[in-house]
């Protein structure tokens, strides 16, 4: 089945600046990448997601990047505000409709 | 649109005993899948329902877990007996079609077993 790892576990930036969560999967026929935002006591949240035949998409101040060859895709949150701070899961959806998630990683945005 | 809806929030069992899980997804949702997330890690799929028939379920432990979604709608998640081991939040969630579409969750139900 599916693999997803994700890098960092936690991250604390300061307000303004940028943070970046990376994330590799195994399974090469995977061709959906959602990313989930995840605020304490609530269920996880779509934010962004990518699919196969794209190399990056862009809304507002976040960005998915895909390397299919390398198998890892990135997000990218610029402008870091207090509200973004949350828990961030990456995902992967294998050819069998399976979506499998990383373990998270705690953003932390210092004012 | 009213989202997933999930009860109940909270839940403290002893182990040995038994507990469901009750889950309303977003009207005209075809898909429902029952994840666990133990503390510190990831959503775990355990069953996933395309209306009301089973696509998946590899990864429930059936020896103690069942799920049933009856006329295609609502869910249930039942654990019997209950193990230390199942505390977690487990989560509800839908989406319109099964593969790459938006899933939205519910809040999830946090279990304690003690």
């Amino acid at each position: 089945g599916e693999n997803v790892e994700q890098h960092p576990s936690t991250l604390s930036v300061q307000e303004g600046d940028s943070a970046v969560i990376k994330c590799t999967y195994s399974d090469s026929a995977s061709n959906y990448f959602p990313w989930y935002k995840q605020e304490l006591g609530k269920g996880p949240q779509l934010i962004i997601d990518i699919r196969s035949n794209v190399g990056e998409k862009k809304d507002q101040r976040i960005a998915v990047t895909l390397n299919k060859t390398a198998k890892h895709f990135s997000l990218h949150i610029t402008e870091t505000q207090p509200e973004d701070s949350a828990v961030y899961f990456c995902a992967a959806l294998s050819n069998d409709y399976k979506l499998s998630f990383g373990a998270g990683t705690t953003v932390t945005v210092r004012a | 649109e009213a989202g997933v809806a999930q009860s109940p929030r909270y839940k403290i069992i002893e182990k040995r005993q038994s507990v469901a899980f009750w889950c309303n997804p977003i009207s005209g949702h075809a898909t429902l899948y029952w994840y666990q997330q133990i503390l510190g890690q990831g959503p775990k799929l355990l069953i996933q329902f395309q209306n009301n028939g089973v696509v998946d379920d590899s990864q429930l432990p059936k020896d103690r877990f069942s799920a049933e979604r009856l006329k295609g709608v609502d869910s249930t998640l039942k654990i019997q007996p209950a193990k230390l081991e199942d505390s977690a939040v487990y989560l509800c969630a839908s989406s319109l079609v099964w593969g790459d579409t938006e899933a939205f969750f519910g809040q999830g139900t946090r279990l304690t077993v003690v």
